[in-house]
């Protein structure tokens, strides 16, 4: 069935510990997504990749890093300068390029992250 | 801006209820609009859209209709379920926009 899988689902981190966050989709959909969500929140768009070897960032980008070097897959590593980490990501896709009207998001179910 | 806002409860109803959660945007152009649902601990999966005005989505016994004239979106359904029990989105995305845009959400708990 197609896709998009997010490990690990809950994830604990030391306070100056870099994390990564997978994302793989199998959806052949170009576009992905990183967005946050903080209880009581709406989601806030981190960062966003339209092709492969490029992304662009969100209005939460700082203290974050992404990759896009396959089409499939779109890490994301939460670094020790993000200084308040703990929330629960979720990745998304959307087919076909962003001008398009009538795209949609599909989203993973999550990975919740916890910094002790 | 860009912006969405909808009614941020908590909404409880009875079974069977009338719900309605409203959702009012802000946007340029002539965007799309969606409906997100999201039960706890997964992620947010499609209800409904609609791309242009007058247009109504409509999954599984809810509906909204795209109206221009007021900039809103308005989610109904005429009996809820306990099934039901779920945090609501409201989204936009504007044609020539490349993100999405959401409401913080609004969360429906249904007792039977």
């Amino acid at each position: 069935d197609g896709g998009i899988t997010q490990s690990p689902k809950y994830l604990f981190r030391k306070e100056g510990q870099n994390v990564t966050l997978s994302c793989e989709q199998n959806l052949n959909h170009d576009a992905m997504y990183w967005y946050r969500q903080d209880p009581g929140q709406g989601l806030r768009l981190i960062y966003y990749s339209q092709i492969v070897n490029d992304f662009q960032k969100g209005d939460i980008a700082e203290g974050y890093s992404v990759s896009r070097e396959k089409k499939e897959s779109f890490p994301l590593t939460v670094t020790s300068a993000q200084k308040n980490p703990t929330a629960f990501y979720l990745c998304a896709t959307a087919k076909g390029g962003h001008l398009s009207g009538a795209n949609v998001l599909t989203f993973g179910a999550g990975s919740r992250l916890t910094v002790l | 801006g860009n912006s969405v806002t909808q009614m941020e409860g908590p909404v409880t109803l009875s079974e069977e209820a009338f719900l309605t959660i409203n959702c009012t945007y802000t946007a340029t152009g002539y965007p799309s609009l969606f409906w997100y649902v999201q039960y706890p601990g997964e992620g947010l999966q499609l209800l409904l859209k609609a791309t242009k005005a007058d247009d109504k989505g409509s999954n599984k016994g809810f509906e909204a209709t795209y109206r221009k004239e007021t900039t809103s979106f308005h989610l109904e359904k005429g009996s809820v379920q306990v099934s039901d029990s779920a945090v609501y989105f409201c989204a936009l995305r504007t044609n020539y926009g490349q993100n999405f845009v959401f409401g913080p959400g609004t969360r429906l708990s249904v007792l039977p």
